[in-house]
């Protein structure tokens, strides 16, 4: 099976232009978070999905960023405009729903989008 | 409400074992255990629930301290391949793995 799929991987890009990141989620996995990792941060979660609904986007550092998720095999994490101090590696993960396979939420994680913002 | 990961950092030599403890000011329902090795992405580990239900790893096991908030991950005769930046997460409210991470504890092991 392919696991969580991202893109770009890598993206450079002026301060000021928007910047839009792509999350494909395992099939069949009905739960969708956007993380951002820092150095000084940490892995920060940004949002969380469950079956395509906006759950919780308190981590959503400001009004620049905006998620969607349109249906269930494709999400899009949004900065506009972008900022330098936005530079960050973001991951997507995806965690199938509580079954007899998976009984625990564990969540699978893309390889992430490496951003920097000049 | 982020959980507290000591020690920060830890250098072991392979065979050595380690402790990494995570520690929360709220009550707990479950502590997750994620590995990243560098450049990767984080991988899943081993959940440990209240009540004492856990999901193991091979020779890392992990204990879960309701009462004291905490939760501890031991490594056990240390391989190379354990190399990595240990997180641990707590759930943040809901039962729905909508997690809260740690900083994360560096572990290097060297030959």
């Amino acid at each position: 099976d392919a696991g969580v799929i991202q893109s770009p991987r890598h993206e450079v890009t002026e301060m000021g232009q928007e910047v839009t990141l792509r999350c494909k989620p395992i099939s069949g996995h009905n739960s969708l978070f956007w993380y951002r990792q820092t150095m000084m941060r940490g892995l920060e979660l940004l949002i969380y999905f469950n079956n395509n609904v906006p759950i919780d986007d308190s981590g959503m550092p400001e009004d620049r960023f905006s998620a969607k998720m349109p249906n269930a095999s494709f999400s899009t994490l949004k900065i506009q405009p972008s900022e330098p101090r936005d530079s960050a590696v973001y991951f997507c993960a995806s965690s199938p729903p509580r079954d007899g396979r998976f009984p625990y939420n564990e969540q699978f994680f893309g390889p992430g989008t490496r951003l920097t913002v000049l | 409400q982020q959980p507290v990961q000591s020690p920060q950092a830890v250098i072991l030599r392979e065979g050595e074992d380690a402790v990494i403890n995570c520690s929360s000011s709220k009550a707990l329902y479950s502590v997750h255990w994620y590995r990243q090795k560098h450049g990767e992405a984080p991988v899943f580990l081993m959940i440990l629930l209240k009540g004492g239900e856990q999901k193991g790893h091979d020779k890392i096991s992990a204990s879960f301290n309701e009462k004291k908030q905490q939760s501890s991950l031991y490594l056990t005769a240390s391989q190379l391949s354990y190399s990595g930046t240990y997180f641990c997460g707590t759930e943040k409210g809901g039962s729905q793995g909508n997690l809260i991470f740690g900083k994360g504890t560096k572990l290097s092991v060297k030959p």
